[in-house]
């Protein structure tokens, strides 16, 4: 199976911010690799697919990048909105696999 | 708009079986893969399995965890997904959540039913 290990696992941060999350994978999965945004008690919510491809609707603040093994996750400016659970999962191959996820909080 | 929501969760000993479904709207289901998605208390999210869409033959893969326990069907005519768990242990508990999709990224997701399995 394909590991994803994302970090940090939780990650303090102010209004302004800019923020990134990194999650690697432990084999080339090119360039499928998708990023969630999950809120208490709320399904996840799809922000990237792709790598970098943004999901229409979705603030431009808000951007992924890298291929292969190594992906980050960027938010330039951080929204009160914004703090939530990240969640990375790539779909190379099965099973399908997700990231720990990373606590974005205050 | 996409609708998918999940119904049959509750409490289980385990041992037991239980059928969740999930039924949708506001796309062609018949063309889509469908995906189950699991969330213990307190964790991360768990991929459970999917159903390729009819095109792609209905096939369908599951997680390790899960195999040999867990089938995932479908009723294209009244557009439900179905996940039968059979045998439940208590670390199936979880937030079960029916997503669209399953080959690629997943766009859409339902609200989750909760399943404990508890004596």
């Amino acid at each position: 199976d394909i590991q994803m290990t994302q970090s940090p696992s939780t990650l303090s941060a102010f209004e302004g911010d800019r923020v990134t999350i990194t999650c690697r994978a432990s084999q080339f999965i090119f360039s499928w690799l998708a990023w969630y945004q999950q809120k208490p008690g709320k399904a996840p919510k799809l922000l990237i697919y792709k790598a970098s491809t943004l999901v229409s609707g979705v603030p431009s603040r808000f951007s992924g990048s890298g291929s292969g093994t190594e992906f980050t996750l960027t938010i330039s400016s951080l929204q009160p909105d914004d703090f939530a659970i990240y969640y990375c999962q790539q779909y190379n191959g099965y099973p399908v696999t997700f990231g720990q996820g990373t606590k974005l909080e205050i | 708009d996409v609708q998918l929501v999940e119904s049959g969760g509750g409490l289980v000993q385990p041992g037991r079986s239980l059928r969740l479904s999930c039924a949708v709207s506001g796309f062609i289901f018949g063309d889509n893969a469908m995906t189950w998605v699991r969330q213990g208390p307190g964790l991360g999210l768990e991929w459970v399995g999917l159903i390729r869409g009819k095109p792609d033959g209905g096939t369908t893969e599951y997680a390790a965890s899960v195999k040999g326990r867990f089938t995932i069907s479908r009723d294209d005519s009244k557009r439900i997904a179905y996940l039968q768990m059979n045998n439940l242990k208590t670390e199936d508990t979880a937030v079960y959540f029916c997503v669209r999709g399953g080959e690629w990224e997943l766009p859409d997701w339902g609200q989750g039913t909760l399943v404990t399995v508890s004596s």
